[in-house]
């Protein structure tokens, strides 16, 4: 059974730093990955998605990777702002219905 | 602008009583999933369905039911066999293919 995990569960960084978010599977037997973003209350929001062929996606100050023979999937924020503190969460899809299996988050806080 | 509408975003539930979250989409997507997500865990899946008139039980689908008499409708009713429905519920579309996934802004239900 595929299980997701994202390390670590909360971060405290300054502004200005470039940080990295880790989420690991167990199966690699994946079609894509995906990060999202989620503000306290709030839906969420598509950050960058992953297809199983692909090494890494960009988008602005976001760059994610993804090691699919090792599990592993970071998401690489650049010179973080105030306003990129929420809630981010990792899904791997898989399987003939194309069920997502999440990951339980990061709270990432930035200090101004 | 393409998205996916859930309503209302807060609900109230009186012990007993059946309730209906609404998630209409017009992206055209053919698949999609109702969530629920409760603090400190990952979203775990309560039905989703690949096409018109069709849909499957997620892995906590007790106590819910759901409707999918058109591509871009698919209400969850949370009924009174639910006993512990007090959680943020997030309805997701997506194509068929390996595609994102998009999400509504989620409904929050309570019990009062």
């Amino acid at each position: 059974k595929q299980e997701v995990t994202q390390i670590p569960a909360a971060l405290s960084v300054p502004e200005g730093e470039n940080l990295v978010l880790n989420c690991s599977f167990t199966d690699s037997a994946i079609y894509n990955l995906q990060w999202f973003r989620q503000d306290p209350g709030k839906g969420l929001t598509s950050l960058l998605l992953i297809q199983s062929s692909q090494r890494e996606q960009t988008s602005g100050r976001l760059n994610a990777s993804l090691d699919k023979s090792s599990g592993r999937s970071t998401l690489y924020i650049a010179a973080s702002q105030p306003g990129d503190s929420a809630t981010y969460l990792c899904a791997v899809r898989q399987g003939s219905n194309y069920q997502l299996i999440w990951g339980a988050g990061t709270k990432l806080i930035i200090k101004p | 602008d393409g998205g996916i509408t859930q309503s209302p975003k807060y609900l109230f539930r009186k012990e007993g009583q059946n309730v209906t979250l609404s998630c209409e989409q017009n992206l055209n997507h053919d698949a999609m999933y109702w969530y629920r997500q409760d603090p400190g865990q990952g979203l775990r899946l309560i039905y989703y369905s690949q096409i018109v008139n069709d849909f499957q039980k997620g892995d906590i689908a007790e106590g819910y039911s759901v409707s999918r008499e058109k591509k871009e409708s698919f209400p969850l009713t949370v009924t009174s066999a639910q006993k512990n429905p007090t959680a943020f519920y997030l309805c997701a579309s997506c194509d068929r293919a390996n595609t994102e996934a998009f999400f509504g802004q989620g409904t929050r239900l309570t019990v009062v």
